[in-house]
């Protein structure tokens, strides 16, 4: 079975320019998170989604981020603008229900410049 | 707010050492708590968890205890392998904070031949 894929795995931009991350489920998965990883941290949660709709998006700056889940499978996380401060690793994780494991996807790590 | 302590690494061990990482969490309320791990280049794996105090969760001789009276849920295994190596991360859940994990900052395990 297939696990959750994120692409791309690595990306590096000058700040100021838009970026998009993009991250297919394990299929079935009604439950979809977006977490940041800073350097040296654990992950924190951006947002989570309940099929289509996002049930948590407090922890998401909400003047450049934002994210869709259209048809309620895969998902895409934008940045626009991005600034320094946002490289990181971006994470994406599903679940079953939201009770449930969640499994991780390998990452993109964003590099500001 | 929930907040999860772990020991700073790196931890460095000889080949059969037994491990212990010291976890603590701060919760209201009676969470679930994980230990996930990641391997180089990999993505996160949840590797054992418990979900009411006093529970043992196991998993590939990784053990970890929920202890409500010490908020602790310390992470051993008898004797590590160089296949052990990695980041180790202690996380929480609430069901009454919509399962959202917290992550401590995770700790880094070299296990050497």
């Amino acid at each position: 079975e297939a696990g959750v894929v994120q692409s791309p795995r690595y990306k590096i931009i000058e700040k100021k320019q838009p970026v998009a991350f993009w991250c297919n489920p394990i299929s079935g998965h009604n439950t979809l998170y977006w977490y940041r990883q800073n350097l040296g941290q654990g992950p924190e949660l951006l947002i989570r989604y309940e099929n289509e709709e996002a049930v948590d998006d407090s922890q998401l700056p909400k003047d450049r981020f934002s994210a869709e889940r259209l048809k309620g499978v895969d998902s895409t996380l934008k940045i626009q603008p991005a600034e320094l401060g946002d490289s990181a690793v971006y994470l994406c994780a599903s679940s079953n229900t939201a009770n449930t494991e969640a499994f991780f996807g390998q990452g993109t790590r964003l590099t500001v410049v | 707010g929930d907040s999860v302590t772990q020991m700073e690494g790196p931890v460095t061990l000889s080949e059969e050492a037994f491990l212990t990482i010291n976890c603590t969490y701060t919760a209201t309320g009676y969470p679930s708590l994980f230990w996930y791990v990641q391997y180089p280049g990999e993505g996160l794996q949840l590797l054992l968890k418990a979900t009411k105090a006093d529970d043992k969760g196991s998993n590939k001789g990784f053990e970890a205890t929920y202890r409500k009276e010490t908020t602790s849920f310390h992470l051993e295994k008898g004797s590590v392998q160089v296949s052990d190596s990695a980041v180790y991360f202690c996380a929480l859940s609430r069901m009454d904070s919509s399962y959202k994990l917290i992550f401590g900052s995770g700790t880094r395990l070299l296990v050497r031949p």
